[in-house]
């Protein structure tokens, strides 16, 4: 079982703030990384899955980074609105398989 | 169609009851998972089902039993269950089951075991 951290444990930040969010995982025997959004009474939702080292992908005004060295990944939020409102939870999958390890996740409130 | 259905959403059973979760995909997916959420907790893998047979069971208790009838679906049948078994059971689907494929999750059947 890998040991996924994230940080911090809820966030809450005012409409129109940017923020972000910390991933760590161990760096050796990387395959992947996962970013998913779970909003309160609905499926969690893919946004991202990264592979490359300095990788940064984009999704309207979330974005995310991949340090597979350093065992890290961020995710930002630019201009936060009230329907960002979820937790965001993060997972590399396990050495040689495909069974995602999920971290707690980061629990963000935007106030309107 | 970009859908994993689940059903019941809510689930109320007693210990001595034998009840069934269904998960449907139409996504022509490969790979079918079911996962298990404790509240504050993230999701942790039970089974993994790939092109229909059972590929991963993370030593879960045999009250649980999976069973996958064709690509499509998948089921999880439960019997004589404990009240900590109480939890949010998500189904998942990816294409073939490969690390850098995304999960689509359904939204999950909230079980109560009293």
């Amino acid at each position: 079982i890998l040991n996924v951290e994230q940080s911090p444990q809820s966030l809450h930040v005012q409409e129109g703030d940017s923020t972000n969010f910390t991933c760590s995982f161990p760096s050796s025997n990387f395959y992947a990384l996962h970013w998913y959004r779970w909003e309160t009474a609905k499926s969690p939702e893919a946004l991202f899955v990264m592979t490359l080292n300095g990788d940064e992908k984009k999704k309207g005004r979330i974005s995310a980074t991949l340090n597979t060295k350093e065992g890290y990944s961020y995710l930002y939020i630019k201009g936060s609105q009230p329907e960002d409102s979820a937790t965001y939870l993060c997972a590399p999958p396990g050495a040689g398989s495909y069974q995602l390890t999920f971290g707690k996740g980061t629990k963000l409130s935007v106030i309107p | 169609d970009t859908e994993v259905t689940q059903t019941p959403k809510h689930l109320v059973m007693g210990m001595t009851n034998k009840k069934s979760l269904k998960c449907e995909q139409h996504m022509g997916h490969r790979a079918m998972y079911w996962y298990k959420q404790k509240a504050k907790k993230p999701p942790e893998l039970m089974f993994v089902y790939s092109y229909e047979k059972l590929s991963i069971n993370e030593s879960v208790p045999s009250r649980f039993s999976p069973e996958c009838p064709n690509s499509s679906l998948l089921n999880l049948h439960l019997h004589a269950l404990q009240p900590e078994d109480s939890a949010l059971y998500l189904c998942a689907s990816s294409q073939q089951g490969a690390s850098n494929e995304k999960l689509f999750f359904g939204s999950g059947t909230q079980l109560s075991v009293l």
